[in-house]
C-alpha cells in the first residue's frame, strides 16, 4: 500500500463546476499538507499549504484536511480553464520526525476544464 | 518564493553515458532536494543536498548512480550515471522556503526532460 493514494483521474468538468479533489494517507507522522499544480511540461508550483487539521481558503481554491480519517482535499470554485493541469497532493512529517522535509506525493489527478 | 533554473531543459543520451543536470537559485536557501518523475508518475525524492555536507540519498537510491553536489547555498548538480532507458525521466530540483527554513514548503524547478537510448 503506497503512503498517499490519490484519484488518478482524469477528471473533466465544464467551466464554473466546483471541483474536489482528495487524497488519503496512512503515515499518522504526516502533519504539513499541500496542493500544488502541475502544468504541461512544467515544475508543480505550490497552491496551498497547511499544518494538521483544518481548513485554509485562498480565493478560489480551499483546503481542508481530516487528520482523524487521514484524508485530504482540495475544493476549487467556479472553476476555469486555465485550471487545467494535474494536481498533486504532498504532506511530510513534523521536526524531529524522520520525514521531515521530505515530501511524499499523491500520484497526481489530471484535470481538465472545458469551456 | 525563489526563482529556480534548470539546466539543459531536456537531453537525449545514449546508453551507458552519464549527464550532469545543473539547478541555480536566485536567492541562497539551506535545503536543496532532487526528485524523479517518470512517465505518467507521481514525484519520488532521490536524496536532499544540504552546503557543506554529504547529500542524504532515499531508499533505492544510491551515490554511485547518482551523485550529487552542493557547492554554495544557491547551487546543485545531480549527475545520472551510467544510463539506461529506465532512467528517462524528469528530474527536478526544489528549495526550501528559505524565508522561515520551511522545509516542507517546497519550490520548484522547471525540470530536466531526459531520454535514454
Amino acid at each position: 500500500q503506497k503512503e498517499v493514494e490519490q484519484d488518478p483521474g482524469p477528471l473533466s468538468v465544464p467551466e464554473g463546476a466546483i471541483v474536489s479533489l482528495n487524497c488519503t494517507y496512512s503515515n499518522s507522522a504526516f502533519q504539513y499538507f499541500m496542493w500544488y499544480r502541475q502544468y504541461s511540461r512544467k515544475g508543480p508550483e505550490l497552491l496551498m499549504y497547511t499544518y494538521s487539521s483544518g481548513n485554509k481558503e485562498d480565493g478560489r481554491f480551499t483546503a481542508q484536511v481530516d487528520k482523524s480519517s487521514k484524508y485530504i482535499s482540495l475544493f476549487i470554485r467556479d472553476s476555469q480553464p486555465s485550471d487545467s493541469a494535474t494536481y498533486l497532493c504532498a504532506m511530510s512529517g513534523d521536526a524531529g520526525g524522520t520525514s521531515y522535509g521530505k515530501l511524499t506525493f499523491g500520484q497526481g489527478t489530471i484535470l481538465t476544464v472545458h469551456p | 518564493s525563489a526563482v529556480i533554473s534548470q539546466k539543459p531543459s531536456r537531453d537525449i543520451c545514449q546508453r551507458g553515458t552519464s549527464l550532469t543536470i545543473q539547478c541555480q537559485v536566485d536567492s541562497q536557501v539551506t535545503m536543496m532536494f532532487w526528485y524523479r518523475q517518470q512517465p505518467g508518475q507521481s514525484l519520488t525524492l532521490i536524496a536532499t543536498a544540504n552546503q557543506g555536507s554529504e547529500a542524504t540519498y532515499e531508499s533505492g537510491f544510491v551515490i554511485d548512480k547518482f551523485p550529487i553536489s552542493r557547492p554554495n547555498l544557491t547551487f546543485s548538480t545531480l549527475t545520472v550515471s551510467n544510463m539506461s532507458p529506465e532512467d528517462s525521466s524528469i528530474y527536478l530540483c526544489s528549495v526550501d522556503g528559505s524565508h522561515a527554513a520551511l522545509y516542507n514548503e517546497q519550490f520548484f524547478g522547471p525540470g530536466t526532460r531526459l531520454t535514454v537510448l
